[in-house]
Parts: structure tokens; sequence; C-alpha cells
């Protein structure tokens, strides 16, 4: 069955810092791979889709993912986390056909200043 | 491009009340739309798929009669809570698949925080 991992459930890093957020998947054929970031009480806000091609894609507000079949890997990666990056965030993968999400469980940033 | 609200954002509610969510795509035509609904701390877990003019596809687990979908438009899906209880209470949210040109995405609305008393 078609699953998604992310394995951190809560993360903490200093303002400025690195910041990889890992997101594992379980999955048949090539995937569509989804981040997106929500805010308290809001609703989800796409960063980034890989869907083919270049394996590292370039999302909104600084954020980048690395797509490794190798390791069924769409891992998001930040160079320097603002404080204003404090969220949830979801990784999620498209069911062919059907076009459902199936979304990981989310990994919730906190940043400290 | 592609936005996705909803209406409203927050309602509370008597037990055995009914209440109506819209969920609109604002600029696109959105042929299919999802609903979502979360508990705190959780993530989102999908309740059913509407397609415009035919009825919906619920998940297993989701009683149909109690969340109506109707998809009467291109750009306007509804999500009806039927006679509410405090275990409705919830956070729901839709989406909208994109635009021909972003059929695999699916853009989500702000979500609506309903509170039943």
């Amino acid at each position: 069955a078609q699953s998604v991992t992310q394995p951190d459930i809560h993360i903490t890093v200093s303002e400025g810092a690195s910041l990889e957020l890992r997101c594992n998947y379980s999955y048949g054929a090539t995937p569509y791979l989804f981040w997106y970031v929500q805010s308290p009480g809001q609703g989800l806000q796409l960063l980034l889709k890989y869907f083919s091609g270049d394996t590292l894609v370039q999302g909104i507000k600084g954020f980048e993912a690395e797509f490794k079949r190798s390791q069924s890997s769409f891992n998001l990666r930040k160079p320097s986390v603002h404080w204003s990056d404090a969220a949830e965030y979801f990784c999620a993968v498209v069911t062919s056909g059907t076009y459902k999400y199936i979304f990981g469980t989310g990994t919730r940033l906190k940043v400290l200043a | 491009g592609a936005v996705v609200s909803q209406h409203p954002s927050r309602v509370i509610c008597k037990s055995g009340t009914s209440v109506k969510i819209e969920c609109r795509s604002l600029d696109f035509q959105a042929t299919t739309m999802f609903w979502y609904r979360q508990f705190p701390k959780q993530s989102l877990m999908l309740m059913a798929t509407s397609n415009e003019g035919s009825k919906a596809t619920y998940e297993q687990g989701v009683e149909k009669d109690k969340f109506l979908i109707n998809h009467a438009s291109l750009t306007l899906s509804t999500l009806t809570v039927t006679s509410a209880h405090p275990e409705d209470s919830s956070f729901y949210i839709c989406s909208a698949r994109g635009p021909l040109a972003a059929l695999e995405t699916q853009y989500f609305g702000p979500g609506t925080r309903l509170l039943v008393l």
C-alpha cells in the first residue's frame, strides 16, 4: 500500500540555521510528490512539487527539495531558517488515476530566536 | 492564480443543527474538489471527493448521510454537516484539483473551524 512517512514529529532549529525535513514514500510507480506548509489555523500552502525531470526542485520562500529514487525520499531543505518559517509541514504523494493525496503525519517546526 | 476560498472561517452551532460550509475556486474551474477533516495536531483525513455534476465519493468510514456534499457548479462545492454533535467539532479543509495545466496539484482553502456546543 502507498504511504508517506515523516519520521520527525517535531524539529527545533535556531533562526539562521539550516533545515532539513525528511519524507519517505512507498509507491510502486514514479510518484508525484508535494510539500505543503500550514500555519496555525490556516489552510495548506504549496511550497513545491516534483513530477519528473530535475530531481532538485526549487520552491517558494527559499525552500528546495531533492527527489532520491534509490532512497524513496523527498526531503525538504532551507539553508537559513527565518522565524516566520515556524509552522507544520506536510509531505504528500498523489495516487495515479484518482489524484487523491496521501499525506504524511506532518512535522512541526519551531524556530528559536 | 489558483485561489480557493472557504466560508465561513469559523462557525459555532448548537448540537442537533446543520451547518453548511462553502468551498469556491476563485480563478479557475475545478471539476474535482476534496473535503478533508483535521483533528488538532494531526494530519488531514480525506473525507470525500466531490465531482461537479455527480455524486460525491466518500472514504471508508465517513457517513454520507451526515456529511452531505454538493458540487453544483465548476467553482462551488458545499459540505453540510447534518444534525451536528460535539464530536463533529473539527477543522474542515477543502481543496480543488488544479486547472488543466496542473491537474495533479490540489489547491487548499483556508479551512473552517466548526465548534458544536
